[in-house]
């Protein structure tokens, strides 16, 4: 069945480190992939999106690419800021959503 | 503004008992979905409803029941609470089931605690 598989964590970074979050996926059809944020105490938030192969999605700095050859869609920030720890899920989707297990972010100032 | 809203934020409760949640959208949009996040943060879709009609559900106990009063609303009832219950419960919407590019807006959780 359709799957996202990322990468486990926590990560724990420093301030203006670079960020890589690595997410792969297995599906039937043509997803569309995603990227959600989800803060302490907080819902999901769609962080970024690519709805078909080579598009790239970006947002607040993050940026990830589709990547079909590969299957994959990591996510990567140049800079990281101390407000961007966070919970981060991977997703695709064809029909219903499928959610990667999450990654946690956390930024040391 | 809320996009999607649901109440109560924080639920506990002694097993045995009958809950509900309540959730709506003001996005106009047409389906509407609950998941459940356990306590290593996995997310699990449990039911979508699309013009009041139930077009997932995840292998979950009968003992939930999502009623939809309208497109805004999708409600959340759960009969016997066991402790395997306790997680957050999210809500969410999309424009249209069928779409795969279609995004999903998350609810800000209901914490259920169950003791």
């Amino acid at each position: 069945g359709d799957s996202v598989t990322q990468m486990e964590g926590p990560v724990t970074l420093s301030e203006e480190a670079f960020l890589t979050i690595n997410c792969t996926y297995t599906a039937t059809g043509y997803p569309s992939l995603f990227w959600y944020v989800q803060y302490p105490g907080e819902g999901l938030q769609l962080l970024l999106k690519a709805t078909k192969a080579d598009d790239k999605g970006s947002n607040k700095g993050f940026e990830a690419t589709y990547r079909k050859e590969t299957t994959s869609f990591h996510l990567e920030k140049g800079s990281v800021q101390v407000s961007d720890s966070a919970v981060y899920f991977c997703a695709l989707r064809v029909w219903d959503m499928r959610f990667g297990a999450g990654t946690r972010l956390t930024v040391k100032p | 503004d809320t996009a999607v809203s649901q109440t109560p934020k924080y639920l506990v409760t002694q097993m045995g008992n009958d809950k509900s949640i309540k959730c709506e959208q003001n996005l106009g949009h047409d389906t509407m979905y609950w998941y459940k996040q356990d306590s290593k943060k996995f997310l699990k879709i449990m039911f979508s409803y699309n013009n009041k009609e139930l077009i997932i559900n995840e292998t979950v106990p009968n003992r939930f029941s999502p009623k939809s009063p309208d497109k805004a609303h999708l409600n959340l009832h759960i009969n016997s609470l066991e402790l395997g219950d306790s997680a957050v419960y999210f809500c969410a919407s999309s424009q249209d089931s069928g779409g795969s590019t279609d995004t999903q807006y998350f609810g800000p959780g209901t914490r259920l605690t169950v003791l």
